[in-house]
């Protein structure tokens, strides 16, 4: 079966920096997406591996290893506003997305 | 400003009955898809549509039909609502045109069924 795996929760503090992680199973591989949904809303797109290594955009950065079925959102200088869920999603052989549940970031001063 | 809008945001409607949840977009896209979101999962696909001819079955069809009334209208439909079908509900829109063909996803429909 098709799998994506993410922690369901992590804490982090105000200005620092977070790494979440993902590792998947999936039929295929056609790209990996990070979305970023805050509580009630909707989801929105952060960034997209499709190659091995880092897209970095801003304090958020997303590295990709397709070798090992692993990729990892980064994020640094955190504010209070960075509280969120954090999506992970395969695009797989058939072309569709498979999530994860999503990974709750809670923010600490 | 391009947009995909979902009506109603909020319905509540007991076992049995007929809902329709409406979605709508200004952005052009050619892709649309119908996704719900439970507590603890991913987001799960119903339904998709690459243009007003195609319909597909994702992962959990079964319940739920859908009619693409155009480019920009995709609606969803629960023929005869029951409590497990409780659940946030997501239009999500695609162009295959761009760089990553990313899905911008309406604001969600929550709907309770009793």
């Amino acid at each position: 079966g098709q799998n994506i795996d993410q922690p369901t929760e992590m804490t982090a503090t105000e200005g620092a920096i977070v790494q979440i992680n993902c590792t998947y199973q999936t039929s295929g591989f056609n790209g990996l997406f990070w979305y970023q949904q805050h509580a009630g809303e909707a989801p929105t797109f952060l960034s997209y591996n499709v190659l091995d290594g880092l897209e970095e955009k801003g304090r958020f950065s997303s590295f990709l290893s397709r070798s090992k079925g692993y990729s990892y959102l980064l994020l640094k200088e955190l504010q209070m506003k960075d509280s969120a869920s954090y999506l992970c999603a395969v695009r797989d052989s058939n072309y569709q997305l498979i999530w994860g549940a999503g990974t709750k970031l809670i923010i600490k001063p | 400003d391009a947009d995909v809008t979902q009506t109603p945001r909020n319905r509540i409607t007991k076992t049995g009955k007929r809902i329709m949840l409406e979605c709508s977009q200004t952005k052009g896209h050619d892709r649309m898809y119908w996704y719900r979101q439970d507590p603890g999962l991913g987001l799960r696909l119903i339904y998709y549509s690459f243009d007003v001819k195609d319909i597909n079955k994702g992962e959990i069809s079964d319940g739920y039909s859908v009619s693409r009334q155009a480019q920009a209208k995709f609606s969803l439909s629960l023929e005869s609502a029951i409590p497990n079908q409780t659940a946030l509900y997501f239009c999500a829109t695609s162009d295959l045109h761009r760089d990553y063909n990313e899905q911008f996803f309406g604001p969600g429909t929550r709907l309770t069924v009793l």
